[in-house]
């Protein structure tokens, strides 16, 4: 048990509709990350937020909008997606963003 | 080119067997990481460095800053041991992770 946690863990969703993945982190960090991992191809990070304020944002497509409420829960709405979009999608938090990151479990997102 | 490469990409090893994975990079870094990923998904964080060698059980992980060049040791290696091990780097005055590629390590029984 990490202390991360992200739901769901597996996801089917056709081009059209609308989703959410949920991340929620237990550990009272203050610095949150959606991180995507694409068949053989490295970690991507795509958005960091400090203090619940997004501080990064990797040229990730619009098609992708993080939300984070507060500093525990942060979220990746998805619409439109193309297939290319299937990946496993990793949440992590840190206390600070220079410090060690603790990750969830993924979520293993299939664009049909 | 990536900023962060590792090698070797795959690697079997033997029970027992001493195991080394090297991680170089190309950038200003203020740490670099050391993760372990299982199958299903799962990554934790084995060390974060910025100089000399740290050790946890049988792992031990180097940096050589002027060389850009961080190595990640397993002694009397276990087939639990079987994981994709990524180096990541945090860059300097950035708040992001640059990940490898990963090496993917099977020790067998």
């Amino acid at each position: 048990e990490t202390g991360v946690t992200q739901t769901p863990r597996h996801l089917v969703m056709g081009m059209t509709n609308k989703k959410s993945l949920k991340c929620e982190q237990h550990l009272g960090h203050n610095a949150m990350y959606w991180y995507k991992q694409s068949a053989k191809k490295p970690l991507e990070l795509m958005f960091v937020y400090n203090f619940k304020e997004q501080t990064e944002n990797n040229s990730v497509p619009s098609r992708f909008s993080p939300e984070c409420p507060n500093s525990s829960h942060l979220f990746l709405h998805l619409h439109t997606l193309q297939p290319e979009d299937s990946a496993l999608y990793l949440c992590a938090s840190s206390q600070g963003w220079a410090d060690t990151q603790y990750f969830g479990p993924g979520t293993r997102l299939t664009v049909l | 080119k990536n900023e962060v490469e590792q090698s070797p990409q795959n690697l079997t090893a033997q029970e027992g067997e001493f195991i080394t994975i090297n991680c170089s990079y190309s950038v200003g870094i203020s740490a670099l990481h050391w993760l372990q990923q299982h199958p299903g998904g799962g990554i934790v964080s084995l060390f974060m460095l910025s100089s000399g060698k740290k050790k946890h059980g049988r792992l031990i992980a180097t940096i050589n800053i002027q060389e850009k060049h961080s190595s990640l040791h397993i002694t009397a290696s276990h087939p639990r041991d079987s994981a994709v091990y990524i180096c990541a780097v945090s860059i300097q005055g950035a708040q992001k992770l640059v990940f490898g590629q990963g090496t993917r390590l099977t020790i067998n029984p």
